[in-house]
């Protein structure tokens, strides 16, 4: 089975400008989680979808992160304005049953901004 | 709340030899645990679990890792590593009732010298 996708793998913009990041889980999982690691930290959870519905969107940083789930398949993460801080690896994760771990992991967008 | 705390940022261990990754988490209710490995540009892989039952739990590439409750300790082991085994180790914890939010730990560099 193709395992989580995720692109681009890596996004260069400055400051003020919009990104948008794409998710494709596995087939049939209808759990989506967003995580993020700014450089030498902790991977944070960032929400976590099932099927369309935000189940938890607990770790947003602030609005001007925006995350779809359009017709529970993938997913996009919306960063506008993007700011300094916003850099790191953006991670995409999905699982087929919510209580079942373990969560299957995209590659990751490392998104910079400049 | 859950936190992990992983104890050493970069463990250089020479080909062979034995190496112990830390794990410390703190919980107020009982967890699962996990340890995922992330190679060089690729995502995270899950490396073993510790859902119930024994406390000495094995994964792949010759891990294993202990689940100490009384020290709520889940170090990682293995008794002789390969330059292969040069990664980003990530320990994690999720609650085993409710909540689907799973929270890692900083992460550990290996470094395995020839």
């Amino acid at each position: 089975e193709a395992g989580v996708t995720q692109f681009p793998s890596h996004s260069v913009i400055e400051k003020g400008q919009t990104v948008t990041l794409r998710c494709d889980p596995i087939s049939g999982h209808d759990n989506l989680y967003w995580y993020r690691r700014v450089m030498g930290k902790e991977i944070k959870f960032l929400l976590h979808f099932v099927k369309e519905s935000k189940q938890d969107e607990s770790g947003m940083p602030n609005n001007r992160f925006l995350a779809e789930r359009t017709g529970g398949t993938y997913s996009t993460l919306k960063v506008q304005p993007a700011e300094l801080e916003d850099s790191g690896v953006y991670f995409c994760a999905s699982s087929q049953e919510a209580l079942r771990p373990p969560l299957h992991f995209g590659n990751g967008t490392r998104l910079t901004v400049t | 709340a859950q936190s992990v705390t992983q104890l050493d940022s970069q463990v250089p261990v020479f080909e062979e030899a034995p190496v112990e990754l830390r794990c410390n988490y703190s919980s107020s209710v009982s967890v699962y645990l996990f340890w995922y490995v992330q190679y060089p540009n690729q995502g995270l892989q899950l490396l073993l679990k510790y859902l119930s039952g024994s406390t000495l739990v094995k994964g792949i590439n010759g891990f294993e890792a202990e689940f100490n409750k009384s020290q709520t300790s889940f170090h990682l082991r293995k008794p002789s590593v390969h330059i292969s085994d040069t990664a980003e180790y990530f320990c994690a914890v999720r609650k085993n009732t409710g909540g689907f939010k799973t929270i890692f730990g900083a992460g550990t560099r290996l470094f395995v010298k020839a």
